[in-house]
């Protein structure tokens, strides 16, 4: 079955960086995308980006480049995303999730608290 | 960017009730690249609809998608009590960004 399996939570100091991985089993790693989303406390969905596992190339969410990297390690089928000159802003819940192309963003891992604070 | 507008924001049904929910884009989605998430506390989204009215494998007839260039409907024709969540509405057409809407809550009523 697919999974996707998230790093766990982290607290960070404002100016610093994070990275988040999330590891995929179930599916040929290559074939799809992954999708970054993150989720304020009690808000809704924003986009982040995509990153395609066959060949790497990136989609950054417009207000997030420059600030953002989203890589893979196609040896270990893991994905990551690194996110810089973390704010107090940037708290969140971050998902990873599976781009299925015409059928969506199937499978979700199951989240990562990032909490900024000073 | 393609802006989707939900409503209502909150539905207050009762089980066994039929739920009509909303997404209107601010421009045409693309081959109706529209899909509908369902999100419990403390959960990850689940995907219910993609294509607009493809269900999602796994999903239960009870859910239904339709519509096509600006405006989406998603159906639940009986409220299981499984049911009661946040839907979210996502148009992933050939050009990003990926947008959401902000949400409808459907809660007991």
């Amino acid at each position: 079955q697919v999974q996707l399996v998230q790093s766990g939570a982290e607290v960070k100091k404002p100016g610093a960086s994070v990275k988040v991985s999330c590891k995929a089993s179930g599916y040929t790693f290559t074939s799809y995308g992954i999708s970054w989303v993150r989720q304020a406390p009690g808000q809704g969905l924003e986009w982040m980006g995509w990153i395609s596992a066959y060949n790497g190339n990136t989609n950054y969410a417009q207000k997030l480049q420059g600030r953002v990297t989203m890589t893979t390690d196609t040896s270990t089928s893991t994905a990551y995303m690194e996110l810089r000159s973390l704010r107090s802003d940037d708290t969140a819940v971050y998902y990873c999730a599976r781009e299925g192309g015409y059928t969506a963003t199937d499978y979700w891992g199951q989240g990562t608290l990032v909490t900024v604070s000073s | 960017e393609i802006v989707l507008t939900q409503s209502p924001g909150t539905l207050s049904l009762s089980p066994g009730e039929r739920a009509t929910l909303s997404c209107r884009a601010s421009q045409s989605v693309s081959s109706s690249y529209l899909a509908w998430y369902q999100q419990k506390p403390g959960q990850a989204p689940r995907l219910l609809i993609y294509g607009a009215s493809s269900r999602a494998t796994g999903i239960p007839d009870r859910f239904s998608g339709s519509g096509s260039g600006t405006d989406f409907t998603l159906t639940i024709s009986r409220l299981e009590p499984e049911d009661f969540a946040v839907y979210y509405c996502q148009q992933y057409g050939s050009s990003p960004p990926v947008t959401f809407g902000q949400g409808t809550k459907v809660e007991i009523k």
